[in-house]
């Protein structure tokens, strides 16, 4: 069983460009999380979806950010005009059920670089 | 607002002692609290939790107190070996979805 994958591992941006960051979860989990890890923070949360819901997007920012969890395919996040301010580690949870939060599996991450 | 806080960035402790990692949070509204471990380039994996109803729990050579009344979770390490070296982070959840992370210990375990 393939744990949660992240593509890609690293990624390098111009400001001004756009971002897209993807997540497959676990087979068989249809709830997935995003993260922010600034440098010498902690992880920050940022939104959860279900399979073409967003149930909770108050960690992301008001503009420039946005999420999708489609029928189909990998869970992504689009940062649009990507500022210097972007430069992170993006991490994904994916969990079989909100009621066990023991069972939310992270990827490795994709590390943006802003340029 | 940091509502959960790791207010020591490091810690060592020679293999075979108790590695103690503390974690005060400020929202008594949290119901369930984890601790994750990170190595480097990877994603975290959940090691233990805890709900608000209990004050410990086990599992292997690890252990998780919660002090409710002081908002204070620790996990305790014993006997701690140089595999446990790592990056520690708690997490806190609201009865909402959100995760709240510290901003992680680095324990080294020297052998």
């Amino acid at each position: 069983n393939a744990g949660v994958m992240q593509n890609p591992r690293h990624l390098v941006r111009r400001r001004g460009q756009e971002a897209r960051l993807r997540c497959s979860p676990m087979k068989g989990h249809s709830h997935v999380y995003w993260y922010r890890q600034l440098p010498e923070e902690g992880l920050k949360f940022m939104v959860y979806l279900q399979k073409e819901n967003i149930i909770d997007e108050s960690g992301m920012p008001k503009e420039r950010f946005s999420a999708e969890f489609p029928k189909e395919g990998p869970s992504i996040l689009r940062i649009q005009q990507v500022v210097r301010g972007d430069s992170a580690a993006y991490f994904c949870a994916s969990s079989p059920s909100r009621d066990r939060p023991d069972e939310q599996y992270f990827g490795p991450g994709t590390r943006l670089t802003v340029t | 607002d940091q509502q959960v806080k790791q207010n020591s960035p490091s810690l060592s402790v020679q293999e075979g002692r108790i590695s103690i990692l503390n974690c005060d949070y400020t929202n008594s509204m949290f119901d369930y609290f984890l601790w994750y471990k990170k190595y480097p380039a990877e994603g975290p994996t959940f090691l233990i939790s805890i709900s608000s109803i209990k004050d410990k729990n086990e599992d292997g050579r690890f252990t998780v107190f919660l002090n409710k009344s002081a908002k204070h979770l620790s996990l305790h390490i014993v006997p701690s070996q140089p595999g446990d070296s790592a990056v520690y982070f708690c997490a806190a959840r609201w009865t909402g979805n959100q995760f709240y992370f510290g901003t992680g210990t680095s324990l080294t375990v020297i052998p």
